[in-house]
């Protein structure tokens, strides 16, 4: 079946524009989760939604970073008056949590240049 | 702020050796696990060991965990040029979010 796809896959920002990134996870899939991973690094924790509620924003590094997921399916990723630190690949994953086991299915990654 | 450090940073083997990869985190954990990424795509999950398990195994892969050192191993055995990729361990802290925090990663090659 389909897996996690992230559109677009690359994005070229001027700063100061502001960007939108879409994850749609695997279908059925209640949790989904939005990390960010720097060059060289591992992935860094952003932002979590079980279906449309959104329980955990505590990795969200400012108030230009806004997520949502209106529908309990896709997510959008939205960052405002881009900086060049925002600079990253951007990683969605999604979850059907079962009992203690979270596998997380990630899909490609949209990779973001802020110029 | 990443929970994670692994160790080696970086590891060149030839095919058919074993690779270890050992990874310490700071936390109580629910369970910690590994991902594979390979240059320019997603993470790949290889293997989830709980809190309460000291070791599993999966194909080439055996994973161990020693929650007093607060720390885990993964060994791929009989190493593969296709096993080349970063290798990154990740901890679950709460069951009820499954949010996971990573280490730095490993990157692994191995040469034909």
């Amino acid at each position: 079946g389909a897996g996690v796809s992230q559109s677009p896959r690359y994005k070229v920002a001027k700063r100061g524009q502001d960007v939108a990134l879409r994850c749609d996870p695997i279908s059925g899939h209640v949790s989904l989760f939005w990390y960010q991973q720097a060059l060289g690094q591992g992935p860094e924790f952003l932002t979590y939604f079980q279906n449309e509620a959104q329980l955990d924003k505590s990795g969200l590094p400012s108030d230009r970073f806004f997520a949502e997921r209106p529908e309990g399916s896709v997510s959008t990723l939205k960052i405002q008056r881009t900086q060049q630190e925002d600079s990253a690949v951007y990683l969605c994953a999604s979850s059907w949590p079962g009992q203690g086991y979270h596998e997380q299915y990630f899909g490609p990654g949209t990779r973001l240049t802020v110029t | 702020s990443q929970q994670g450090e692994e160790d080696p940073q970086a590891l060149s083997i030839q095919e058919g050796e074993n690779a270890t990869m050992n990874c310490s985190y700071k936390t109580s954990i629910n369970n910690l696990q590994w991902y594979r990424q390979n240059s320019g795509r997603g993470l790949v999950h290889l293997i989830l060991i709980r809190s309460n398990e000291r070791e599993k195994h999966s194909g080439r892969l055996r994973v161990t965990l020693d929650t007093s050192k607060k720390s885990s191993s993964l060994l791929i055995t009989a190493s593969r040029a296709a096993d080349t990729a970063s290798y990154f361990c990740a901890t679950e802290t709460s069951s009820n979010t499954g949010k996971l925090i990573f280490g730095q990663g490993t990157t692994l090659q191995v040469k034909p």
